[in-house]
């Protein structure tokens, strides 16, 4: 079966230094993988997808994450930190493509300190 | 914009009371959506997979009796939490989609007094 596991549930970084949010993945194929953020009683946004095409993934807002089959990660990182930037991040993964049910992670929360 | 429509965004309610949560697929048809759940300070679990025309299917741990899920067309899923408690009291949020990564709605909030 398909699982995440997000290896730390609370980062705290200072403004403008880098952001390293880890992921590992357990699938018996080849996985869809996924990032979303979530801002204090707010939904869920998508961050950045993959689904088997470049293993380096750019998202919005300046994340991107590297997709490392021998490693099973999917580790998040930004170059620089932006207020803005906390919330909860959730690792995500399909159990299958097309129209099935997604499994989160326990989600990261990410603090940023001015 | 969005494309998975869920409403209301936030309810509080008495014990007791029963809450419809709607959830609609703007501009595709969806003959799966998901219902999720979020407790404070947790991730989101699935709840339930709700199927257009069929029986919804439940996860386990989750009572059918008491979260109805309808499907009855190919837009349109409500969850309806029958005679809420305050331990019922959480952020569920609906999605659907033809492909990965699913669309998912801006959640409903409900809390129960």
């Amino acid at each position: 079966a398909q699982s995440v596991t997000q290896l730390d549930s609370h980062v705290s970084v200072s403004e403008g230094t880098p952001v390293l949010l880890r992921c590992n993945y357990s699938s018996s194929y080849s996985p869809s993988l996924f990032w979303y953020v979530q801002h204090p009683n707010k939904g869920l946004q998508l961050l950045l997808k993959y689904t088997s095409a470049a293993t380096l993934v750019k998202g919005i807002n300046g994340f991107e994450a590297e997709f490392k089959k021998s490693e099973t990660s999917f580790h998040l990182t930004k170059p620089s930190a932006h207020m803005s930037d906390a919330a909860e991040y959730f690792c995500v993964v399909s159990l299958y493509s097309g129209n099935t049910p997604l499994v989160f992670g326990k989600g990261t929360r990410l603090s940023v300190i001015a | 914009g969005a494309v998975v429509s869920q409403h209301p965004s936030r309810v509080i309610c008495k014990s007791g009371t029963s809450v419809k949560i709607e959830c609609r697929s703007l501009d595709f048809q969806a003959t799966t959506m998901f219902w999720y759940r979020q407790f404070p300070k947790q991730s989101l679990m699935l709840m339930a997979t709700s199927n257009e025309g069929s029986k919804a299917t439940y996860e386990q741990g989750v009572e059918k009796d008491k979260f109805l899920i309808n499907h009855a067309s190919l837009t349109l899923s409500t969850l309806t939490v029958t005679s809420a408690h305050p331990e019922d009291s959480s952020f569920y949020i609906c999605s659907a989609g033809e492909n990965q990564p699913q669309h998912f709605g801006d959640g409903t909030r409900l809390s129960i007094l």
